[in-house]
């Protein structure tokens, strides 16, 4: 059974830039969140979507933004890049429901430059 | 979501058993227990979870205070590659809302 895959794995932006992060989640499950991990916040809630719905959303600015395809797979964008922005992105699926185990890809790694 | 305290780091011997434990004093009725290791900074790995009940499985032993409101994690025969931070995390949300503390640094030597 295929995990959580994100692309791409690594990538480098400039500042002022947007960019767009991708993720698949396990086959069948229909919730997908995002965390971003940075050395000195350690990892943080970004979104959560179930069903092409946002469910819950952290407490980030708005150039951060997320969407679910009807596939479930989902994409976060983050425009007008700045340097904090720098961090490992993490996505995880889950199926949803109370009690459910939540899996984690291997992270997409953005370098603002 | 509850607050959860776990010690900064620890160290064991490989070969021994490795006994984690995790502090959720205000946890309430419907939150669970997850449990998930990060090595490298590599996406974190789910190990267990439970919301009453002792739970077990290939990886580790979940052990759960009858007030539920601590929690240890036992790693029955640790060996290098448990060399990682854990996190012991509450919540009620199934919807992937996790929210991290800063972990345990697990050291393990030969």
């Amino acid at each position: 059974k295929a995990g959580v895959t994100q692309t791409p794995r690594y990538l480098i932006k400039t500042r002022g830039q947007q960019v767009t992060l991708s993720c698949s989640p396990i086959s069948g499950h229909r919730s997908v969140s995002w965390y971003q991990q940075t050395p000195g916040q350690g990892l943080q809630f970004l979104f959560e979507y179930f069903s092409e719905t946002q469910r819950n959303k952290g407490n980030f600015p708005g150039r951060f933004s997320g969407r679910q395809f009807s596939n479930s797979r989902s994409e976060m964008n983050v425009s007008t890049l700045e340097l904090g922005d720098s961090a490992l992105y993490l996505c995880a699926s889950s199926l949803g429901m109370s009690g459910n185990t939540i899996y984690f890809g291997e992270g997409s790694w953005l370098t603002v430059v | 979501d509850a607050k959860t305290t776990q010690p900064t780091s620890m160290d064991c011997a490989e070969g021994r058993a490795a006994n984690l434990p995790c502090n959720h004093s205000t946890i309430s009725g419907n939150e669970y227990v997850y449990w998930y290791r990060q090595i490298h900074s590599q996406g974190p790995q789910y190990i267990i979870h439970g919301l009453k009940n002792n739970e077990t499985n290939e990886m580790a032993s979940l052990i759960i205070t009858e007030d539920r409101k601590s929690s240890t994690l036992i790693l029955p025969h640790a060996t290098l590659r448990d060399t990682a931070v854990y996190y012991c995390i509450m919540t009620t949300d199934s919807w992937g809302k996790l929210q991290f503390g800063a972990g345990t640094q697990v050291v393990v030597t030969p």
